[in-house]
Formats: C-alpha cells, structure tokens, sequence
C-alpha cells in the first residue's frame, strides 16, 4: 500500500488562484518531496522538506509539513496554465534506505 | 551534463515476453532507484542499486530483476510479461545510498 495519500485527487480552479494540495502519510519520515509530473512524462522533483523543518518556499511553492499530524501541504500562488500536471508527495523513512514512498496524487487543472 | 537518461522511450510487448530497460544515472551518481507507475496511481519502488549491489527491494515478484554495471549504468529485466506489467518504469539515480530525486523520463512498456 502507498504510504502517502494525496487529497483533493483533482483540483479544477481558474488562472492567478491559488492551488493547495494535501498529503497524509503514516510511518515516521526523513524527509518528504513534492514532484510534478505532467501527462504521464518523468517526475520532476519540486521541493524537499526535512522532518525538523515546518516551512519551506520556493518562488510561487510554499509547502508545510506538520510531523505530529503526519501532514503536509504544497501551496502553488498565482496559478497559471502551464502549472496543470499531477502532483505527487513522497516520503523516505528509515528502513529501506534507498526508497521513496509515493501517493497516489493530486491532478491539477489551471483554466486559463 | 546529462540528465538520468532511460532507453527505450516507448515498448510494445507480448504477453510471455522478456523485457530489457536501461538506465543511465547523471554522472558521478552511483546510485540506481527503479519504480513502476501504473496510470492513475503514483510511482512504486521495485530496486535500488549502489555500488553495483543490490540495497533494496520492493514488493515485486521474482520476474522482476535488475543489475547495476561498473560504469553504473543499470538495466531492468521482465521475465514472462503480463498485461498488468504495462505502466511508466521510471529510473532515478543519487550519489549516496539515499534516494534519488532527479528522475528519467522514463519507458513506457506497454503489455499486449
């Protein structure tokens, strides 16, 4: 089973709103990564938040991460057109070192 | 520099079948991760190879097998394909034992 789920599983909002995406996920992490993936290319990895981090931003991203809820969140501002893809949260824990545990992901659709 | 390249692009199969796919990490990485990524659903670990030794497994059977070669390089093999083998293989690779973030553009097999 995945360890992260993603929620909404797809999102429809016009250009210039803001996009929110949540992830939940269930063991205890090293880290959790956000990637987007547009129609069904390679993955491309957005941002990186550490277990003792709670924010992290990157030009339009803002993600969160809320360990005791075993939560996070990935905020895109001022959406544009080329932002719709899929989204995906992953995390690496601390058995199986070389592996990252993906959701199922958020598909997001930006309506010019 | 070359990014994580992945050989071939597109794969059409017949079920029964054997299958190769390839992986070229970024330069100076050592580390090969594989995934798979059924439509609809996010990416799943099979393999982590570093240093030519295999370091993880995922939940995948024994058809499923992998290799790293001294340069690094890495090549997936499908034994006796089944049409449920049809997804997105995605290689990525890093430097160390820990996760690779930086993904190919992936093969997409597909299982006839």
């Amino acid at each position: 089973s995945q360890q992260g789920e993603e929620d909404p599983q797809a999102l429809s909002i016009q250009e210039g709103e803001n996009a929110t995406m949540n992830c939940s996920y269930k063991t205890s992490i090293n880290n959790l990564q956000w990637y987007r993936q547009n129609s069904g290319r390679g993955l491309v990895h957005l941002i990186l938040i550490r277990s003792n981090e709670r924010e992290k931003h990157s030009g339009r991203l803002r993600v969160t991460l809320d360990t005791s809820k075993k939560s996070s969140s990935l905020l895109i501002t001022a959406s544009r057109a080329a932002d719709t893809a899929s989204y995906f949260c992953a995390t690496d824990g601390n058995t199986n070192a070389g592996k990252s545990t993906f959701g199922d992901g958020t598909t997001l659709t930006v309506k010019p | 520099d070359a990014g994580v390249t992945q050989s071939p692009t597109h794969l059409i199969k017949t079920r029964g079948q054997h299958v190769t796919l390839r992986c070229s990490p970024i330069s100076g990485h050592k580390s090969v991760s594989w995934y798979q990524q059924v439509l609809g659903q996010g990416p799943q670990f099979i393999f982590q190879y570093y240093e030519k030794e295999e370091r993880g497994r995922g939940n995948f059977p024994d058809r499923f097998s992998a290799r790293q070669f001294p340069n690094y390089s890495s090549e997936l093999n499908v034994n006796a394909l089944l049409l449920g083998d049809s997804a997105l293989y995605l290689c990525a690779s890093s430097q160390g034992q820990f996760p690779g973030y930086t993904f190919g553009s992936g093969t997409r097999l597909t299982v006839v």
